[in-house]
């Protein structure tokens, strides 16, 4: 079974500073997806950025960049220049894609807080 | 861009009662919507997959008779809450597939008394 782990429940960053949030995943597959969801306090879930596994490099959004470590199983965000509207719950995820299967599985989560 | 959009926002029933969340895809077709629980400050748990025209798949230790999934169109996904009792408080999340991108709605809080 694939699992997601992120091992800091809560981060603090000052506004206009940079931040990594830590995601790790297990998984025997080669084919699969991974996202970073941010969820803030109206607990809209909000899609932040997205990795193909197949793609080497790495994925950037704007200030939200990932550090995507296949072989390491490691899937981390950088937040740059952060935002107050950046505070919110983070979460990892991951989906293998079997077609009509996409369901995703979550990481417990990571609270940021930004610091004015 | 896709849109799902999930009613009510926020229900509260009496112990015993029915309670029936609806889930549609607004600008998309979705022959499969996804049903999360969340509780506070917790990560979302998949309950089951819904898929139109034929029976939702649960996942383990979602009670089937208890949480009620229905797809009857390619827009429409409902869950009902049957006999609800306040240990089913929480917060639902539907989401569908769009361009290999989950949309979730707006979640639903539910409050039984």
């Amino acid at each position: 079974a694939q699992t997601v782990t992120q091992s800091q429940p809560e981060m603090s960053v000052q506004e206009a500073e940079t931040v990594t949030l830590s995601c790790t995943y297990d998984t025997s597959e080669s084919d699969y997806y991974l996202f970073w969801y941010k969820q803030p306090p109206s607990r809209q879930m909000i899609l932040v950025i997205r990795q193909e596994a197949y793609k080497q490099q790495n994925a950037t959004e704007n200030r939200f960049s990932v550090n995507f470590q296949k072989a390491a199983k490691s899937f981390s965000l950088k937040i740059s220049d952060s935002q107050l509207g950046d505070a919110a719950m983070y979460f990892c995820a991951y989906r293998w894609d079997s077609g009509s299967a996409r369901q995703l599985t979550f990481g417990s989560g990571t609270q940021l807080t930004v610091l004015p | 861009g896709a849109v799902v959009s999930q009613h009510p926002s926020w229900v509260i029933c009496k112990s015993g009662t029915s309670v029936k969340i609806e889930c549609r895809s607004l600008d998309f077709q979705a022959t499969t919507m996804f049903w999360y629980r969340q509780f506070p400050k917790k990560s979302l748990m998949l309950m089951a997959t819904s898929n139109e025209g034929s029976k939702a798949t649960y996942e383990q230790g979602v009670e089937k008779d208890k949480f009620l999934i229905n797809h009857a169109s390619l827009t429409l996904s409902t869950l009902t809450v049957t006999s609800a009792h306040p240990e089913d408080s929480s917060f639902y999340i539907c989401s569908a597939g769009w361009a290999n991108v989950l949309t979730f709605g707006a979640g639903s809080r539910l409050t039984v008394l």
